[in-house]
C-alpha cells in the first residue's frame, strides 16, 4: 500500500540555523511528491513539488527538497530558518498518471527559538 | 494564484443538528473538489471526492449518509454533517486543482473547525 512516513513528529531549531525535514514514501513507481505547510488553524499551502527531471527542486520561502530514488526520500531543507517558518509541514505523494488523490504523511511540527 | 475559500471558518453546534460547510473556487472552475478531515495534531485524511453534477466518491470507512456532499456548480461544493455528534468535531478542509496544474497540485481552503457540543 502507498504510504508516506515523516519520522520526526516535532523539531525545534534556533532562528538562523539550517533545517532538514525527512520524508520517505512507499510506492511502486515514482509518484509525484509535494511538501505543504500549514500555519495554526489555517489551510495548507504548497511549498514545492517534484514530478520529474532535476531531483533538486526549489520552492517558495527559500525551501528546497531533494528527491532520492534509491532512498525513496524527499527531504525538505532550508539553509537558514526564520521565526515565521514555525508551522506544521506535510509531505504528500500522488500516484503519477493523472489522479489527484494525495496521501499525506503525519506531519512534522517545527518550532523556532529566537 | 488560485484561491479556494471555505465558509464558515468556525462553527459550533448542538449534538443532533446538521451543519453545512461551503467550499468555493474563487477564480477558477473546479469539476472536482476534495474534502479532507484533520484530527488534532494529526494528518489529513481524504474523506471524499466531490464531482460536479454527479455523486461524490467516498473513501473507505466514510459514512456517505453522515457526510453529504453536493457539487452543484463548477465553483461550489458543500459538505453537510448530518445529525452531528461530538466525535464529528474536527477540522474539515477542502481542496481543488485548478486547470493547467499538475496532478496532486492542490489548492486548499482555509479550513472549517467544527465543534459539536
Amino acid at each position: 500500500a502507498q504510504s508516506v512516513t515523516q519520522p520526526d513528529i516535532h523539531i525545534t531549531v534556533s532562528e538562523g540555523a539550517s533545517l532538514e525535514l525527512r520524508c520517505n514514501y512507499s510506492y511502486g513507481a515514482t509518484p509525484y511528491l509535494f511538501w505543504y505547510v500549514q500555519s495554526p488553524g489555517q489551510g495548507l499551502q504548497l511549498l514545492l513539488k517534484y514530478f520529474s527531471g532535476d531531483t533538486l527542486v526549489q520552492g517558495i520561502k527559500g525551501f528546497e527538497a531533494e528527491f532520492k530514488r534509491s532512498q525513496s526520500s524527499f527531504n525538505l531543507r532550508k539553509p537558514s530558518v526564520h521565526w515565521s517558518d514555525a508551522a506544521e509541514y506535510f509531505c504528500a505523494v500522488a500516484p503519477s498518471g493523472g489522479y489527484n488523490k494525495l496521501i499525506f504523511g503525519a506531519g512534522t511540527r517545527l518550532a523556532v527559538h529566537p | 494564484g488560485a484561491v479556494v475559500s471555505q465558509h464558515p471558518s468556525r462553527v459550533i453546534c448542538k449534538s443532533g443538528t446538521s451543519v453545512k460547510i461551503e467550499c468555493r473556487s474563487l477564480d477558477f472552475q473546479a469539476t472536482t473538489m476534495f474534502w479532507y478531515r484533520q484530527f488534532p495534531k494529526q494528518s489529513l485524511m481524504l474523506m471524499a471526492t466531490s464531482n460536479e453534477g454527479s455523486k461524490a466518491t467516498y473513501e473507505q470507512g466514510v459514512e456517505k449518509d453522515k457526510f453529504l456532499i453536493n457539487h452543484a456548480s463548477l465553483t461550489l461544493s458543500t459538505l453537510t454533517v448530518t445529525s452531528a455528534h461530538p466525535e464529528d468535531s474536527s477540522f474539515y478542509i477542502c481542496s481543488a486543482r485548478p486547470p493547467g496544474h499538475h496532478t496532486g497540485e492542490l489548492f486548499f481552503g482555509e479550513g472549517s473547525r467544527l465543534t459539536v457540543l
